[in-house]
């Protein structure tokens, strides 16, 4: 198991760009999402997915899209790049286990750099 | 509002030393709490969560619903400690969404 994936590692945008974040996990989990990571703050949902075809937004979802085709892949859309979309994105899945606790895993990171 | 504090953005010991990462929320139901951890150039990983009370690496955390805090705790620290540590809630037991703190990073000197 590879666990969940993301690509690329590292990006650099100019103002305007756009670009997808890939998100790949091949665990089955059903739930999947998006955080962003600013300097100095913690993690802050974007958008989340409870299964394919499902997706809603989270805490700071301005200037985002999701998608979610497949339980597989969960890509992250930037349309208009900003300065303020410099940050770390993580990308996590989750299950539900027996006791309806979730268990996230979480993949290594994309550093976006918005010039 | 659903709000995890950590106050402390570094901390540092010295090896052997006892440890206390500081963690505080406010939240008006009954959450579960986690605590993450991220070592030097790996992903988040779960550290422990309060609803299993286990002890995982020397850590442990309670879960004081008086004080709203859940503080993570290990009496002699290690080199390999090292890491940013991230408090975490989950508004309720059957919701998947975490809320997460800034995080503390932990040196620990030889």
């Amino acid at each position: 198991n590879a666990g969940v994936t993301q690509t690329p590692k590292f990006r650099i945008l100019k103002i305007g760009q756009s670009m997808t974040l890939q998100c790949t996990q091949d665990m089955n989990h059903n739930y999947m999402y998006w955080y962003r990571q600013d300097p100095g703050m913690g993690l802050k949902l974007i958008y989340y997915s409870v299964g394919a075809g499902i997706t809603d937004k989270g805490e700071v979802p301005n200037g985002y899209n999701v998608s979610r085709s497949t339980t597989e892949d969960f890509p992250l859309r930037l349309e208009l790049a900003a300065p303020s979309q410099t940050s770390v994105y993580f990308c996590a899945s989750s299950y539900e286990d027996r006791g309806g606790h979730y268990g996230y895993t979480f993949g290594s990171g994309t550093r976006l750099t918005v010039v | 509002a659903q709000r995890v504090t950590q106050p402390e953005k570094l901390l540092s010991v010295f090896k052997g030393a006892p440890v206390e990462l500081k963690c505080n929320y406010s939240y008006s139901g009954s959450p579960e709490l986690f605590w993450y951890v991220q070592y030097s150039r790996q992903r988040l990983q779960l550290l422990l969560r309060h609803i299993s009370r286990e002890s995982i690496k020397g850590f442990t955390a309670d879960l004081n619903k008086g004080e709203t805090s859940f503080h993570l705790k290990k009496p002699f620290a290690q080199e390999e400690d090292s890491a940013m540590y991230y408090c975490a809630l989950s508004p309720s037991y059957n919701t998947d969404k975490l809320i997460f703190g800034t995080g503390t990073r932990l040196q620990v000197f030889p």
